[in-house]
């Protein structure tokens, strides 16, 4: 059982560039969720999906894109990488019944320059 | 605005003095409620949850929390502290109505001196 797994750990981009960060969990949790985390700002949610098949944005979903073909993965793509998202990024899951606490994946690293 | 305060940056407490952490929350109706630690380099662990019940919910290592209602907290506490302790500690909020989203404190650095 390995939870929640984020897949790269670490990336360096270059402005204008795109990746997607993965995000798999083998606990069979309904809701997902994309977080950045920045110096002095806590998390701040940029996607969320409450099901497979469904997204909604967060606080901060400018720049970002997601999908969530299958219940245990939660993709975030940046289709052109700007400075300003550079950032660790965290994913986490729900299950839909009865526990509310978050399970979060280990981040990834991004620095775009 | 729906909202969580940590207004404390950084707490330091001496190894085995008992230390509070403190978060409040502008949140409408019931929320839940939750702690998370963050060792460096590391993901968000979940520490503790107040759903409903009794207003003193214990947690891992040793940690506890306080409920009060009226006064729209939920400080962390622990009795004596170990230096295995100090981290980023987050507060965290579900509102029970409408919505599937958690809203996050900035997070308070414990520093715990030995």
């Amino acid at each position: 059982n390995a939870g929640v797994t984020q897949t790269p750990k670490f990336r360096v981009l270059k402005t204008g560039q795109s990746m997607t960060l993965l995000c798999a969990q083998d606990m069979n949790h309904e809701y997902m969720y994309w977080y950045r985390q920045d110096p002095g700002m806590g998390l701040r949610l940029i996607h969320y999906s409450v099901g497979e098949g469904t997204t909604a944005k967060g606080e901060v979903p400018d720049g970002y894109n997601v999908s969530r073909l299958k219940k245990q993965n939660f993709l975030l793509g940046l289709e052109s990488a700007a400075p300003s998202q550079t950032s660790v990024y965290f994913c986490a899951s729900v299950t839909g019944t009865g526990a509310y606490e978050q399970y979060f994946g280990p981040g990834t690293r991004l620095t775009v320059t | 605005a729906q909202s969580v305060a940590q207004p404390e940056d950084q707490v330091n407490v001496a190894e085995g003095n008992p230390l509070t952490v403190k978060c409040t929350y502008s949140v409408s109706g019931n929320p839940y409620l939750f702690w998370y630690v963050q060792y460096p380099n590391r993901g968000l662990q979940f520490l503790l949850k107040y759903i409903t019940g009794d207003n003193l919910v214990k947690g891992s290592y040793g940690f506890e929390a306080e409920f009060n209602k009226s006064q729209t907290s939920f400080h962390l506490k622990k009795p004596s502290a170990l230096v295995s302790d100090s981290a980023l500690y987050f507060c965290a909020v579900r509102p029970t109505s409408g919505t599937y989203k958690y809203i996050f404190g900035t997070g308070t650095r414990l520093k715990v001196l030995a």
